[in-house]
């Protein structure tokens, strides 16, 4: 069966800091791969997404970029984070687009 | 306006009742459909699909009107455990990928 890992689960940054967020999926091939970012309250933001090794496509400007150097591993990163970066982090795979996206337990980061 | 759009509620819903929740789409390319429940500081997790033609599983039941670009979701004899925020969830093709576009959620909470 697929799992999906996202680790850590919670990180305290201070401002300025980099960032590096770790996802990896096993079970499965050349799955999409989706990094969200969710603000308290709020629904899901969709960050990048990538189709295959070193695709990779950004939804919105902003601080982070992301990386797919192997088929089932998504990295979330940022050179300096800004307090606003600050939210819950989920990590996802589907096996095309149009199908449904199951969900790494998630990073709760806190930029102070 | 924003692409998918449920409301908030809170529902606030004793044991045992029936609740309806309601979710509305702007492109019409839309291809797929989705709820998903998420618990207070977890990750999403896929609670149906939605078919045109309507599909059911145990208390819940889901609904889509494509013409009037509608989705709905409705729990029957309401549990304690249903307790949570429900995600409506829409599918759209981006090049070789899908696009999940997710609604803010609407939160559940059934009282004794």
């Amino acid at each position: 069966s697929q799992t999906i890992h996202q680790w850590p689960a919670t990180l305290v940054q201070p401002v300025g800091s980099p960032l590096s967020l770790e996802c990896t999926v096993e079970g499965t091939s050349n799955p999409n791969l989706y990094w969200y970012r969710q603000a308290a309250g709020r629904g899901l933001q969709l960050l990048f997404y990538s189709v295959g090794i070193g695709q990779i496509s950004s939804e919105v400007p902003q601080n982070l970029s992301a990386s797919r150097p192997q088929d089932r591993q998504f990295i979330l990163s940022s050179k300096k984070l800004l307090l606003s970066d600050s939210g819950f982090y989920l990590c996802a795979w589907s096996v095309n687009g149009n199908t449904e996206a199951f969900f790494g337990q998630g990073t709760r980061l806190t930029v102070v | 306006r924003k692409e998918v759009e449920q409301d908030p509620g809170p529902f606030n819903v004793p044991e045992g009742a029936t609740v309806a929740f309601n979710c509305t789409y702007s492109n019409s390319a839309s291809q797929s459909f989705f709820w998903y429940r998420q618990d207070c500081r977890k990750e999403p997790k896929l609670l149906m699909s939605v078919y045109s033609s309507g599909n059911e599983d145990g208390r819940f039941t889901a609904q889509l009107n494509r013409a009037s670009q509608y989705i709905s979701l409705l729990i029957r004899d309401s549990k304690l455990s249903d307790s949570a925020t429900y995600l409506c969830v829409v599918n759209r093709r981006a090049g070789n990928a899908g696009k999940s576009t997710f609604g803010d959620g609407t939160t559940l909470t059934v009282k004794p």
